[in-house]
Order: structure tokens, then sequence, then C-alpha cells
């Protein structure tokens, strides 16, 4: 089955710029969705079909892909940043939705 | 302004049968867009897709669940519900649902805040 593969954490300091990779095989083929998840709460969307942003995310969330990795990039990153972001493709050679195992980011 | 609320029972004995419910508030389920799906989350753990249904009552689900998970929708109510059947411990889980926009391709645009469900022995 398909998979893909995030890093279980990222770190970086206020200000600067986050990088949050998933891989996946082929993934430049699929549109890869991401979400954003803070404690307690459900999931928010941030990106859509790659390098969509639903209304009232701020333009610093943006997606982008390269090769065999999607990446969520947030520039001048705040404490309120800190969550957990997971990517999500619809494999369509199965048929299913897939979820990536989620980054945590820490904001130092 | 969407509105998604799961309802049903927080405690689910070992291997009977989960059931829960979605209503869907201040939108119409009966739309070519949407698909409408559940998703669940164990304890600090991950997402887990569980399946997407269209209004017209046509299913898509993850291998793993295939032959326990059933999911089913009512336009009259506004709803759709998930069954799982012969439940364990390891189906204990926070269970959202959520809409799919633009059809299944398409990324989860609203969320419930989540049933916990918990199986019990």
């Amino acid at each position: 089955s398909y998979v893909l593969t995030q890093p279980p954490s990222v770190s970086v300091a206020p200000g600067e710029t986050a990088t949050i990779p998933c891989g996946g095989d082929n993934i430049g083929s699929k549109s890869v969705h991401w979400y954003q998840q803070k404690p307690g709460q459900a999931p928010v969307l941030l990106i859509y079909y790659d390098t969509d942003r639903p209304s009232g995310i701020p333009e610093r969330f943006s997606g982008s892909k390269s090769g065999n990795t999607a990446t969520l990039t947030i520039g001048r990153v705040e404490a309120g940043d800190e969550a957990v972001y997971f990517c999500h493709v619809w494999d369509r050679s199965s048929d299913h939705v897939v979820f990536g195992g989620g980054t945590e980011l820490t904001v130092l | 302004q969407l509105h998604l609320q799961e309802s049903g029972p927080g405690l689910v004995k070992s291997s009977e049968t989960l059931s829960l419910t979605c209503t869907v508030s201040g939108g119409s389920m009966i739309s070519t867009t949407y698909y409408w799906g559940w998703i669940r989350q164990a304890p600090g753990k991950g997402l887990e897709w569980i399946g997407s249904i269209y209004f017209s009552g046509s299913t898509y689900y993850t291998p793993s669940l295939y032959s326990r998970a059933a999911i089913s929708v009512d336009t009259s109510k506004n709803q759709f519900s998930l069954t799982l059947s012969s439940v364990t411990a390891a189906d204990s889980a926070l269970y959202y649902c959520a809409r799919q926009y633009e059809v299944i391709q398409g990324a989860f645009d609203y969320w419930g805040q989540g049933s916990l469900v918990t199986v019990s022995s």
C-alpha cells in the first residue's frame, strides 16, 4: 500500500522558516493536502491541491512539490504555529486516502 | 457556516459494534461536489482514514477495515453514519467526521470536533 513519510519532529526558532517534508513514491502525480492539528483540537486544512490556501489561512503557509517529496513551508514562524502537521493524498491505484504519520513542529 | 457534529456511545464493549452518527448543519449533503468521510485518531497517534461516502451512497473504505466498517447516509436527516463491527481495544480512538471537498481526491475542509470511543473488555 502507498506510504507517505514525514519526519516525526522539526524544530525552528521564532521568525525563521520551517520546512516539513512529505515523501512518497511518484507523489508528483498526486494532489497533496496539508493539515495543522493543535493539542485537543480537530485538524485544520492549511493547503489543498499542493499549493492552494483556504480563505483565512495566512500567506506564511505554502506548499510545493519536487521529485518524490511534497513540502509544507511556514515562513516567519510564531509560537502559535506549534502543532502537528499531516500530509494527505488520494492513492488512485488502491482507491484510498493516505495520511502521513505527522510532524510535530517545535518553536524553540 | 458548515458544522459537523459526531454523536454516539463513548464506551463500547469488546467484540460488539461501534455506531456513530455525523449530523451536518449549515448546508446540504446533497451535492455533486462533496464526499463525507470518517477519520480516526488513536491516543497520541496519527490520522487514519476509515472511509468516505457520496450522497448517493457510493462508498470507499480503507483496506484494513473494509470487512468491519460500513458507512451509510441519510440525506433526509442530513446525516451519515459509521458502524464498526467486532471492535477490540485497538479501535479505541477519537473519531472525526469531515467533508471532503471536490470529490474523493479532495481535501477534508470541514471537520467535527471528534467523538471519543473507548472499547472496554
